[in-house]
């Protein structure tokens, strides 16, 4: 069974404090995502990266941060948490090949708030 | 820039009747579409992808179709049953880089 794993369901911050946000994947996918949803807004594209050490940058990357040390191992940081971050963070693995469509599979979600 | 809209407003159907929700997308020609169920505080689970050359695609209950000169894909439940009840989104694939864009969604309520 296929899983993608976050380091915590629930997350509360104070504002100004480093937030590091960790997912995990056992599917051996080269591509990682980490996106944001909220209401109204449905889901942003924070950052990608499609192999270890590359990323590129998504929709919304300011005030984000990632890094990607091990293939199965893809983590969002947020270098000075501001309330306007408050938000269901989830992250998702796929394959790249078109073999595959695309599919992607997500994790649980974080649900963060900064204070 | 891209766009998708999916209807905002939450779709209250009937058990047994057929749910059909609506995604239409401006300024892009995807090469595939993609549709997944969100239940509430969890992630997305993908559902069904549909390419350009495809008209239909049906899985059990479930039904696609992708119209690429109308910009549009209906996504149908037929036999709707209250455990289909969820949030429903569809996205475009980006060309071949396996990023998406996805639709605000649509949320399904099925009364029994």
């Amino acid at each position: 069974d296929v899983k993608v794993t976050q380091s915590s369901r629930y997350l509360v911050k104070r504002t100004g404090e480093k937030v590091f946000l960790e997912c995990v994947q056992d599917m051996d996918h080269e591509n990682m995502f980490w996106y944001r949803q909220d209401p109204g807004l449905g889901l942003r594209l924070i950052y990608f990266s499609y192999d270890v050490k590359m990323k590129e940058k998504g929709d919304i990357p300011e005030g984000y941060s990632v890094s990607r040390e091990k293939k199965e191992r893809f983590s969002l940081i947020l270098e000075s948490a501001s309330t306007n971050q408050t938000s269901m963070y989830l992250c998702a693995s796929s394959s790249p090949s078109s073999a595959s469509s695309y599919e992607q599979y997500f994790g649980p979600g974080t649900r963060l708030t900064v204070t | 820039s891209q766009k998708i809209e999916q209807n905002s407003e939450a779709l209250n159907i009937q058990e047994g009747k057929t749910a059909t929700l609506t995604c239409n997308y401006t300024n892009y020609s995807p090469a595939y579409l993609q549709w997944y169920r969100q239940d509430p505080g969890r992630g997305p689970v993908f559902l069904l992808l549909i390419r350009e050359n495809e008209k239909e695609k049906r899985k059990e209950r479930l039904k696609v179709t992708f119209d690429t000169t109308l910009k549009q894909s209906l996504f149908h439940i037929t036999a709707s049953q209250p455990a289909d009840s969820a949030t429903y989104l569809c996205a475009l694939v980006r060309g071949n880089t396996g990023k998406l864009i996805f639709g605000q969604g649509t949320t399904l309520q099925v009364k029994p």
